[in-house]
């Protein structure tokens, strides 16, 4: 299976600055077919459905906020937050697709400083 | 607007089947790929497996011995079954919808299953 890790476990941010969450995979999850990154970005909040925020590594999903961004390819990645608003508060998980199992990170718990 | 509603028992006994289905509306069955996703208290994600409308399945190793899913086309609705379970099955369940590639874009509220011994 392909290990997930992300860190910190949690940060603190206060509302308008940036926070940033970093995602490592034990092997590379680069899609040779298209030469993009199989990795996506979750925001869960309690009693709400989870939301995919990122996929291929950087593609916004549909309605996403543009102060939500991801970076990084082959093994190391990051999900940015330009601007932290208050409705940001959540847990955040990082996924890999490239293969099945498909996996998750263990999450990054973001809040307000 | 694709939407998921996961139902089920939220009470289980140890060495027991878990059973949880999964209602889609807003979009047909037959485009995405349908997994079951759980979150142990305190944990993080762990997927679970999918199927696809036409019954093909994939399911995680760590689980697959106890794992089984099905669907039914024509209730637009897909099922879990979690043979043998014990107080490390108990937690959240969603059931989510992807597409070719494994992003998940649709999700369930969430179903807390609580097994007891």
């Amino acid at each position: 299976d392909i290990v997930m890790t992300q860190s910190p476990d949690s940060l603190a941010v206060s509302l308008g600055e940036r926070a940033t969450i970093n995602c490592k995979s034990s092997q590379s999850v680069l899609y040779s077919s298209n030469n993009k990154n199989s990795l996506a970005w979750y925001q869960l909040k309690p009693r709400q459905p989870p939301e995919l925020l990122i996929y291929w590594a950087s593609t916004r999903a549909s309605g996403v906020p543009d102060r939500f961004s991801g970076s990084g390819s082959g093994t190391d990645f990051t999900l940015t937050i330009s601007s932290l608003q208050a409705e940001d508060v959540a847990v955040y998980y990082c996924q890999q697709y490239y293969t099945t199992p498909w996996t998750f990170g263990q999450g990054t718990k973001v809040e307000i400083k | 607007q694709v939407q998921l509603q996961e139902s089920g028992p939220g009470l289980g006994k140890s060495s027991e089947t878990l059973s949880l289905t999964c209602t889609v509306s807003g979009g047909p069955i037959g485009s995405y790929y349908w997994s079951w996703i759980r979150q142990p208290p305190g944990k993080g994600l762990e997927w679970i497996g999918y199927i696809y409308y036409d019954g093909t399945t994939n399911y995680n190793p760590s689980l697959r011995s106890r794992v089984t899913m099905s669907v039914d086309t024509s209730k637009s609705q897909f099922s879990l079954r979690l043979s043998s379970v014990t107080a490390a099955d108990s937690a959240l369940y969603y059931c989510a919808g992807s597409g070719t590639y494994g992003t998940f874009e649709y999700w369930g509220q969430g179903t807390l299953v609580t097994v007891s011994s």
